[in-house]
């Protein structure tokens, strides 16, 4: 089966100090995976991408995620937290596979940054 | 350009009336999508159009009508409604919908409320 854990419903950090956002998935097929950030109110905006090629990716706004299959994480990092980067975070797999007619994303639960100045 | 637009903004109803939600997309894309979410959860899958054709339902209530009129549109039509269909109403397209993992882009969404 396919699944996705984000390890922490919620992260608080200080301004300037750094973000890790956790996220391990399950997939029996080899997958691709997705970071998405929520403002509220908002819709989903993709932050970055891995589709097997590099294991590091960097994505908008200073973010970057490390896909490390041995141990099936996909971690979200940045540098520096700046309050904007307040907002609810998706990890999401998706996969290539006769049962995934249409690419279907599976999501995890989320995981809620806030920034404290 | 990535956008997804969406109309309208929010919508109020009443369990009797019938509505429309709009999404509209022009990167070209052939896969359109629509998702539900409620609050401090990650988006439902409702429906799935690939080349203007329905490909996937995901056992939606029949009060939920999806309509794709053409590549570019997409409509979400909705009849009787019960107040727990109140969310946020999310349409994404993709570039074809096929096996093949696609980034999928989202609109800022229509936040329903059914009284």
């Amino acid at each position: 089966a396919q699944s996705v854990t984000q390890l922490d419903s919620h992260v608080s950090v200080s301004e300037g100090t750094p973000v890790l956002l956790r996220c391990n998935y399950s997939s029996s097929y080899s997958p691709s995976l997705f970071w998405y950030v929520q403002h509220p109110n908002k819709g989903l905006q993709l932050l970055l991408k891995y589709t097997s090629a590099a294991t590091l990716v960097k994505g908008i706004n200073g973010f970057e995620a490390e896909f490390k299959k041995s141990e099936t994480s996909f971690h979200l990092t940045k540098p520096s937290a700046h309050m904007s980067d307040a907002a609810e975070y998706f990890c999401v797999v998706s996969f290539s596979s006769i049962y995934n007619q249409g690419g279907k994303l599976i999501f995890g639960q989320g995981t809620e940054l806030s920034v404290k100045p | 350009d990535t956008e997804v637009t969406q109309t309208p903004k929010h919508l109020v109803m009443g369990m009797t009336n019938k509505k429309s939600l709009k999404c509209e997309q022009h990167m070209g894309h052939r896969a359109m999508y629509w998702y539900k979410q409620k609050a401090k959860k990650p988006p439902e899958l409702m429906f799935v159009y690939s080349y203007e054709k329905l490909s996937i339902n995901e056992s939606v209530p029949s009060r939920f009508s999806p309509e794709c009129p053409n590549s570019s549109l997409l409509n979400l039509h909705l009849h009787a409604l019960q107040p727990e269909d109140s969310a946020l109403y999310l349409c994404a397209s993709s570039r074809s919908g096929d096996r093949v993992p696609e980034t999928q882009y989202f609109g800022p969404g229509t936040r329903l409320l059914v009284l």
